[in-house]
């Protein structure tokens, strides 16, 4: 089973800044990552995909980067709705898993 | 509107039963793998299972395998989770989520939940 580690597991910030979320594989799993954001009491909802494409309707103050084992999730400026939590899953190989995820909270 | 709708969750005790349904509208669900993913009380995503476009492949983490069984109709466009001998460790939010692309991709679509509380 490859295992998700994502850092840090809490990250404060102030509306307009930017942040940084990374997340580790424990293996190689390509460009097969994903991120999703889910706010309290919702459903997760799918920010990017292979690593670095935004899904459909998402900002593009969201990017993604890296491949092999090592992935990053970049807000370039936060605004009021993006304070929640984040998950990165790999669809790589069986069985699928996500990360921890990191909540990122108003500073 | 692409849409997932939850439900069959509720209360059982240990060792009971619930069969999950998700029904979908709005996409070919037919062209598309579909899954079970649950998150515990105030816990992260836990990926439960998959079942391929036409279900001859089916996938299960190993916390519910032999106790879990995932099954799709297409023609009644919706998806199913036969849940037995049901541990409390099962007590989660059950969402279906649909894969993007075909057997693969992420998950670019989900439904709102359905509770599963475990207990005596």
């Amino acid at each position: 089973e490859i295992v998700m580690t994502q850092s840090p597991a809490t990250l404060s910030v102030s509306p307009g800044e930017r942040a940084t979320l990374s997340c580790r594989a424990s293996q190689s799993v390509s460009t097969n990552l994903a991120w999703y954001q889910q706010k309290s009491g919702q459903a997760p909802r799918l920010l990017i995909y292979g690593a670095s494409t935004r899904a459909t309707g998402i900002p593009a103050r969201f990017s993604g980067s890296g491949s092999g084992t090592e992935f990053t999730l970049t807000i370039s400026s936060l605004q009021s709705e993006d304070f929640a939590v984040y998950y990165c899953q790999h669809y790589n190989t069986w069985p699928l898993t996500f990360g921890g995820g990191t909540k990122v909270e108003i500073k | 509107e692409v849409q997932l709708l939850e439900s069959g969750g509720g209360l059982v005790q240990p060792g009971g039963s619930l069969r999950l349904s998700c029904a979908a509208s709005g996409f070919t669900f037919n062209s598309h793998a579909m899954n079970w993913v649950r998150q515990a009380p105030g816990k992260g995503l836990e990926w439960v299972s998959n079942i391929g476009v036409d279900s001859l492949y089916t996938h299960y983490a190993d916390s519910v395998k032999g106790r879990l069984t995932i099954s799709r109709d297409n023609s009644k466009n919706t998806l199913y989770l036969q849940m037995n001998n049901l541990r409390v460790e099962d007590t989660a939010v059950y969402y279906c989520a649909k894969r993007a692309y075909g057997d693969y991709g992420a998950f670019d679509m989900w439904g709102q939940g359905t509770m599963v509380t475990v207990s005596s």
